[in-house]
C-alpha cells in the first residue's frame, strides 16, 4: 500500500480565514479518522467515517469544523473562521476491519 | 472518567541500555491497548497492541509490552536501545467495541538516546 496521504503538509493562515485539508486513505480502507495534536500532547479524536457515513463526532469538533468523505474515498476537513486556538497538527488515519490504524504525516496548521 | 497517564514526560537513555516506558489507564473495562511511536515529520507508527490472551505482547523493532490488569498498566520495554529509537512514544486505549479506533492517547514520553 502507498500509505495515508495528507495535503498540505503545512498551512499558514490568518485568523478568520477558512482552511480545508485533504486526506487520502489507503485504498480499500473503509474507515477514516481525524485527530488533532497540539504541542506536547497526544492526539485527540475528532471524528470518523465508515465508508461515506460519519459515525461519530467529538465534542472538540465545534460547528466551525466540518468533515466529509464523499463516495467513501478521500476526506476533507474544513475549518471556518479560524482562531488561534485551532493551531495544531491535524492527523488522518485509516483502517480496514483489522483493528490497526495507519496514520498520515499530518497537516500542521498555524493561525496568525 | 477515562484517562491514560504516561508519568514520564522525558527519558534519557544510553545506547545499548534497556528502556521501560510506563503507561497507566483508567477505563470502565479492560480496553484495547496500543503503543505508537512518532518521529519528527513522520506519522504515528504502531509498535504493538493488546486485545486479549497472552499478557506479554511482542511488537516491531524489538519492543515488547506487558499488560497487568491488577495495576491497570501496559508498560513498554526494550532490552537494548538503538540511536534510531529516539522518538516520542504514545500509549493509547480503545474501546472493545466497533468504536475501537476512537483512541484516547496519553501525553507521550520523549525518549533521547545518548552515545
Amino acid at each position: 500500500d502507498t500509505g495515508v496521504s495528507q495535503d498540505p503538509r503545512h498551512k499558514i493562515t490568518k485568523r478568520g480565514q477558512n482552511v480545508t485539508f485533504r486526506c487520502d486513505p489507503i485504498s480499500e480502507h473503509n474507515r477514516l479518522y481525524w485527530y488533532r495534536q497540539t504541542l506536547g500532547q497526544g492526539p485527540e479524536f475528532l471524528t470518523y467515517f465508515q465508508n461515506e457515513a460519519q459515525l461519530e463526532k467529538s465534542r472538540l469538533l465545534s460547528d466551525r469544523f466540518s468533515a466529509e468523505r464523499p463516495k467513501g474515498s478521500f476526506s476533507t476537513l474544513e475549518i471556518q473562521r479560524t482562531e488561534q486556538g485551532d493551531s495544531a497538527m491535524y492527523l488522518c488515519a485509516s483502517s480496514s476491519d483489522m483493528e490497526k490504524l495507519f496514520f498520515g504525516s499530518g497537516t500542521q496548521l498555524s493561525v496568525l | 472518567a477515562q484517562s491514560v497517564t504516561q508519568p514520564d514526560i522525558h527519558i534519557t537513555v544510553s545506547e545499548g541500555a534497556s528502556l521501560e516506558l510506563r503507561c497507566n489507564y483508567s477505563y470502565g473495562a479492560t480496553p484495547y491497548l496500543f503503543w505508537y511511536v512518532q518521529s519528527p515529520g513522520q506519522g504515528l507508527q504502531l509498535l504493538l497492541k493488546y486485545f486479549s490472551g497472552d499478557t506479554l505482547v511482542q511488537g516491531i523493532k524489538g519492543f515488547e509490552a506487558e499488560f497487568k490488569r491488577s495495576q491497570s498498566s501496559f508498560n513498554l520495554r526494550k532490552p537494548s536501545v538503538h540511536w534510531s529509537d529516539a522518538a516520542e512514544y504514545f500509549c493509547a486505549v480503545g474501546a472493545t467495541t466497533d468504536s475501537w479506533g476512537k483512541l484516547q492517547f496519553g501525553a507521550g514520553t520523549q525518549v533521547v538516546v545518548t552515545p
